[in-house]
């Protein structure tokens, strides 16, 4: 059974740092693309980063290029977002989710596990 | 990066077919996933590819596209439907985008 189980999540000052973990179990991580999605309260699906299956060819939306790093642990079946210079804007329940293709979005983007989420919370 | 774009909501009597619509540029050139999401849950994959669903998703639901429009179709809604729905694809410039999403009221 995949499960995807993220952590990491919690109250920030603004300007502060947070990274987030994303612990996959049931299939062979290093196969698939994996994508962070965040959910702003009340509001719809966002896009924040993805990396391809070997760790290589990181991608991100421009609302948190610079600022955020994503990355992948293939010997502990990890993912991870490093999340820097943390806004009020950021503020969201962060969900990782798994690609159904090595590459990111080889055609098309069909994510099939999501995990749980976890809350990032950035306030003064 | 381009923008696909949802109404806000949508209703639909119950047994009754409905058509959920996403509209982009980026849909020219690449497929619409849809996404169904409860509250309080992660979203679940519907609808992928010209007209494609994963284990487990009743036949119910079903997709296409035309132009710069994908279309998300519910043919006969159940009250278990109702949810809100996400469509994404990716961009030129490897992006992937998702719509506002609309909420389906099932009455």
């Amino acid at each position: 059974e995949v499960q995807l189980l993220e952590s990491g999540g919690a109250f920030v000052q603004p300007g502060g740092s947070l990274r987030l973990s994303c612990a996959a179990s049931g299939f062979t991580f290093s196969s698939y693309a994996m994508s962070w999605v965040r959910q702003a309260p009340g509001k719809g699906l966002e896009w924040v980063a993805a990396i391809i299956g070997s760790g290589g060819s990181p991608y991100y939306a421009d609302s948190v290029k610079g600022r955020f790093t994503v990355s992948r642990d293939n010997s502990q079946n990890t993912l991870y977002l490093q999340m820097n210079s943390l806004r009020a804007e950021d503020t969201a329940v962060y969900f990782c989710a798994k690609e159904e293709d090595y590459f990111f979005c080889s055609g098309d983007c069909r994510h099939d596990y999501w995990g749980q989420g976890t809350l990032v919370t950035v306030s003064s | 990066s381009s923008e696909l774009t949802q109404d806000p909501a949508v209703s639909v009597a119950l047994g009754q077919t409905v058509r959920i619509t996403c509209q982009g540029d980026s849909l020219r050139s690449y497929y619409a996933s849809w996404y169904q999401q409860k509250p309080g849950q992660a979203p679940v994959l519907v609808i992928y590819g010209e007209n494609n669903r994963p284990s487990g998703i009743p036949d119910r639901f079903s997709g296409s596209s035309s132009g710069d429009t994908a279309s998300l179709t519910i043919t006969g809604a159940q009250a278990e439907d109702e949810a809100d729905y996400y469509c994404n694809s990716r961009t030129s410039d490897n992006h992937l985008v998702f719509g506002g999403g609309t909420r389906l009221t099932v009455l």
